[in-house]
């Protein structure tokens, strides 16, 4: 089945600052790879995803690169500030169902 | 908006109990999702449905059970519960068969004694 793994698991960056998430997986037959944000006694919600026919997609200050050859993406979040704290995961889909693996989960904190 | 909604927040059982945990969506939605949530390990897929009386087991199935009797209700039931089985339980649903985005519960934080 499909692996995903993530990194790192926390992260802590300056308001203003640029903050990188990565992800890698496994399964080739992937194509649909969507990122949660987490806040604090809250389910997780969509906040960005990319499809496998799309190299690159922006969202104001978030944007997520995928390489299918390295089968790895990221999450890029620029100018953070205090409400992008929260925990953020990555998934990877191969569209059964809509069933999607997550990855491990980063915690990140923006300080002032 | 989509509504997920959870029974309970907080649950508190005995080691050998049977737990059912509810949950419920409003917007017609035919997949739903079960998973738990623990600390360096993600979400990890317990159960999902894509149609009413229809599951598949995810990749931590041992242990508990579904049912999905309504298309709106999806339940999880923890048949004979453990102290291993002390997490936050999610529950999500989805669009299908193009849908992808998953729409979450607010979670249960179960705990077993």
């Amino acid at each position: 089945g499909e692996n995903v793994e993530q990194h790192p698991s926390t992260l802590s960056v300056q308001e203003g600052d640029s903050a990188v998430i990565k992800c890698t997986y496994s399964d080739s037959a992937s194509n649909y790879f969507p990122w949660y944000k987490q806040e604090l006694g809250k389910g997780p919600q969509l906040i960005i995803d990319i499809r496998s026919n799309v190299g690159e997609k922006k969202d104001q200050r978030i944007a997520v690169t995928l390489n299918k050859t390295a089968k790895h993406f990221s999450l890029h979040i620029t100018e953070t500030q205090p409400e992008d704290s929260a925990v953020y995961f990555c998934a990877a889909s191969t569209g059964t169902a809509s069933k999607l693996t997550f990855g491990t989960g980063t915690r990140l904190q923006v300080t002032l | 908006d989509v509504k997920v909604t959870q029974s309970s927040r907080y649950l508190v059982k005995r080691t050998g109990e049977k737990v059912f945990l509810e949950c419920v969506q409003d917007m017609d939605h035919e997949n739903m999702f079960w998973y738990r949530q623990d600390p360096g390990l993600g979400l990890r897929l317990i159960y999902f449905s894509y149609d009413v009386k229809m599951k598949e087991k995810g990749d931590i199935p041992e242990g508990y059970s579904v049912s999905r009797e309504k298309k709106e209700r999806f339940s999880l039931i923890l048949e004979s519960a453990s102290t291993n089985q002390t997490s936050m339980y999610l529950c999500a649903s989805s669009l299908s068969p193009s849908g992808y985005e998953q729409y979450f519960g607010p979670g249960t934080r179960l705990t077993v004694t």
